[in-house]
């Protein structure tokens, strides 16, 4: 069956400008999941969806960043007024539920100007 | 604070010799722990979990890893080493407590197998 996707695989903005992300989960995944990845190091979690519900919003690194799921479906991370320190790969994740394993779709490289 | 630690930033080794990725973790209670794995050009791969029971979990691709509790330890492990398993690889733990199912993850090792 198909994997987690999302788009853009890669985007480049200037400062200040918004962003869209999409992540599309594997069909029947209850749980979805957003992470960052700087150059070179570890993952960094910022949001985990339950259904269309956000019980963990910790990760957010600031009020610019928001995300939501509809559907049980699709989600979208959204930065707004973006800032060079927000270039990252973005990956989205989803399971069965919450004790399951995660699977990572392809992420989204992005490079503020 | 939850954490953890993967001490090495490479491994290298020879192919056919076994391999250790070590991992490490501060965590409260009993997690639930996972490795990932990461090749060039390529999203993250799930490689195995320990969840409960045998302290010796096996996985995919001939990985193994041992769960150490008195040592807070999930090493990674593979009796013979490929060429192909080089790659950046991730040790993380999630909290069975809470509700949240958010992973948190090492800064990753590059495993680099050499012919």
């Amino acid at each position: 069956g198909a994997g987690v996707s999302q788009s853009p695989s890669n985007k480049v903005t200037e400062k200040g400008k918004d962003v869209e992300l999409r992540c599309d989960p594997i069909s029947g995944h209850t749980a979805l999941y957003w992470y960052r990845q700087r150059l070179g190091q570890g993952l960094e979690f910022l949001i985990y969806f339950q259904g269309n519900s956000a019980p963990d919003k910790s990760g957010l690194p600031s009020d610019r960043f928001s995300a939501e799921r509809t559907g049980e479906s699709v989600s979208t991370l959204t930065i707004q007024r973006t800032q060079q320190e927000d270039s990252a790969v973005y990956l989205c994740a989803s399971s069965l539920d919450m004790s399951a394993e995660q699977y990572f779709g392809p992420g989204t490289r992005l490079t503020v100007t | 604070a939850q954490s953890v630690a993967q001490p090495e930033d490479q491994v290298n080794v020879a192919e056919g010799n076994p391999l250790t990725v070590k991992c490490t973790y501060s965590v409260s209670g009993n997690p639930y722990l996972f490795w990932y794995v990461q090749y060039p050009n390529r999203g993250l791969q799930f490689l195995l979990k320990y969840i409960t029971g045998d302290n010796l979990v096996k996985g995919s691709y001939g990985f193994e890893a041992e769960f150490n509790k008195s040592q807070t330890s999930f090493h990674l492990k593979k009796p013979s080493a490929l060429v192909s398993d080089s790659a950046l690889y991730f040790c993380a733990v999630r909290d069975r407590s809470g509700n949240t199912g958010k992973l948190i993850f090492g800064q990753g090792t590059t495993l680099q197998v050499k012919p």
